[in-house]
């Protein structure tokens, strides 16, 4: 089956630690996305990558960072420089970049 | 960043009523919108893409119509069934947000039977 992976589901960290959030995709997609969402917002868009070993900041980048050495792979980091890290955090991907996304189920993340 | 309002936030309606949802965007430097169904436990999934002013889709019982010009957008649902039941999301983009997806807050919809 095709589609966007994203681990773990839950994720708890201590307050200054750095955690890696996974997201994979086998669609064969050039471009990939990261969102975060709180309660009462909208999606944010915090990374995203048109190609491979290339990506861009979105609105809420400061805090996080991402690698796009693999096209199936787009990993983010959450920083200890990230002041509000617990959040839901979404994965997407999609053929070329503004068409029809497709969504990973997302992971929860909780710092202590 | 797009200011991206959907309204009503929430809304409750009875098996078979007919509803609609409205998006507004900036319609200076529009290149597309997106709409989204996202179901509890579920991801997020793409219903209609649309770039044309004027534009209108349709898939089984749900339909969206576009005004670039005015900058909004429709999503009809006709019938609803409780399966419809999920958070619709809106999302814009044009030349000033890089032509990266800027998404309102979405609307909750509940049918009942």
């Amino acid at each position: 089956d095709g589609g966007i992976t994203q681990s773990p589901k839950y994720l708890f960290r201590k307050e200054g630690q750095n955690v890696t959030l996974s997201c994979e995709q086998n669609l064969n997609h050039d471009a990939m996305y990261w969102y975060r969402q709180d309660p009462g917002q909208g999606l944010r868009l915090i990374y995203y990558s048109q190609i491979v070993n290339d990506f861009q900041k979105g609105d809420i980048a400061e805090g996080y960072s991402v690698s796009r050495e693999k096209k199936e792979s787009f990993p983010l980091t959450v920083t200890s420089a990230q002041k509000n890290p617990t959040a839901f955090y979404l994965c997407a991907s999609s053929v070329g970049f503004n068409n029809e996304q497709f969504f990973g189920p997302g992971t929860r993340l909780t710092v202590l | 960043i797009l200011n991206v309002e959907q309204s009503p936030q929430s809304l409750h309606v009875q098996e078979g009523d007919s509803t609609n949802f409205t998006c507004s965007f900036p319609s200076s430097n529009f290149y597309a919108l997106h709409w989204y169904r996202w179901e509890t436990a579920k991801s997020p999934e793409a219903l209609f893409v649309m770039t044309l002013n004027g534009d209108e889709k349709k898939k089984g019982r749900i339909s969206a119509t576009l005004n670039t010009k005015e900058g909004y957008s429709y999503l009809y649902i006709k019938g609803s069934q409780p399966e419809d039941s999920a958070t619709y999301l809106c999302a814009c983009s044009n030349s000033n947000s890089g032509y990266a997806l800027n998404f309102g807050k979405g609307t909750s919809l509940l049918v009942t039977p």
